[in-house]
């Protein structure tokens, strides 16, 4: 079946602007889970969602950063007042659910904050 | 929190030897241990899992071990070939709370043909 996918693929803007950043799971997965990954780094953990509920936030970096997924699956992470710091690649990865653990990610969104 | 400790950060190696990448983590409630190879420019990808109730596991050219007591963790993929060039992430999730997987920083697996 169909992997996650995630939209835009890049994204270019400038400093102050607001993202919308989307990701589609793969149909049936209950858990959801955002991630931020700089060039050498490994994925940096933001929110995870559990059904339409954020089960943790406690990786956004501030009050800049929100998501939600209202209807359980498609979920939207929304940066306000972009930063040049917020430049990375926005990863999605979504799971059956918590028990099972693997989780299968997105392509990314390369946000680029000029 | 967790914190994963991730080693070497570069290996070059010639195709056909063996590489070995080791991760320590520091929570002892961690049980479930991934790794995941990302090519440049790509979506990392499952390439193998460990959970806390077994020392080793394998698939194929691949093989994940772990030593629960002294919390470290490793991918050993034998007879290289080019194709696995690549970063290699492992991670440690913790089955208490919301497991979210602590990723290691990333090795470079480079092999020479």
């Amino acid at each position: 079946g169909a992997g996650v996918s995630q939209t835009p693929s890049n994204k270019v803007t400038e400093k102050g602007k607001y993202v919308e950043l989307r990701c589609d799971p793969i149909s049936g997965h209950t858990a959801l889970y955002w991630y931020r990954q700089s060039l050498g780094q490994g994925p940096e953990f933001l929110i995870y969602f559990q059904g339409t509920g954020a089960a943790d936030d406690s990786g956004l970096p501030n009050d800049r950063f929100f998501a939600v997924r209202p209807e359980g699956s498609v979920s939207t992470l929304k940066i306000q007042r972009t930063e040049r710091g917020d430049s990375a690649v926005y990863l999605c990865a979504s799971s059956r659910d918590r028990v099972t653990d693997t989780q299968y990610f997105g392509p990314g969104t390369r946000l680029t904050v000029l | 929190g967790e914190n994963v400790e991730q080693h070497p950060s570069t290996l070059s190696v010639q195709e056909g030897d063996s590489a070995v990448i080791k991760c320590t983590y520091s929570d002892s409630a961690s049980n479930y241990f991934p790794w995941y190879k990302q090519e440049l420019g790509k979506r990392p990808q499952l390439i193998i899992d460990i959970r806390s109730n077994v020392g080793e596991k394998k698939d194929q050219r691949i093989a994940v071990t772990l030593n629960k007591t002294a919390k470290h963790f490793s991918l050993h993929i034998t007879e290289t070939q080019p194709e696995d060039s690549a970063v290699y992430f492992c991670a440690a999730t913790a089955s208490g709370g919301s497991y979210i997987p602590t990723f290691g920083r990333g090795t470079s697996l480079i092999v020479h043909p």
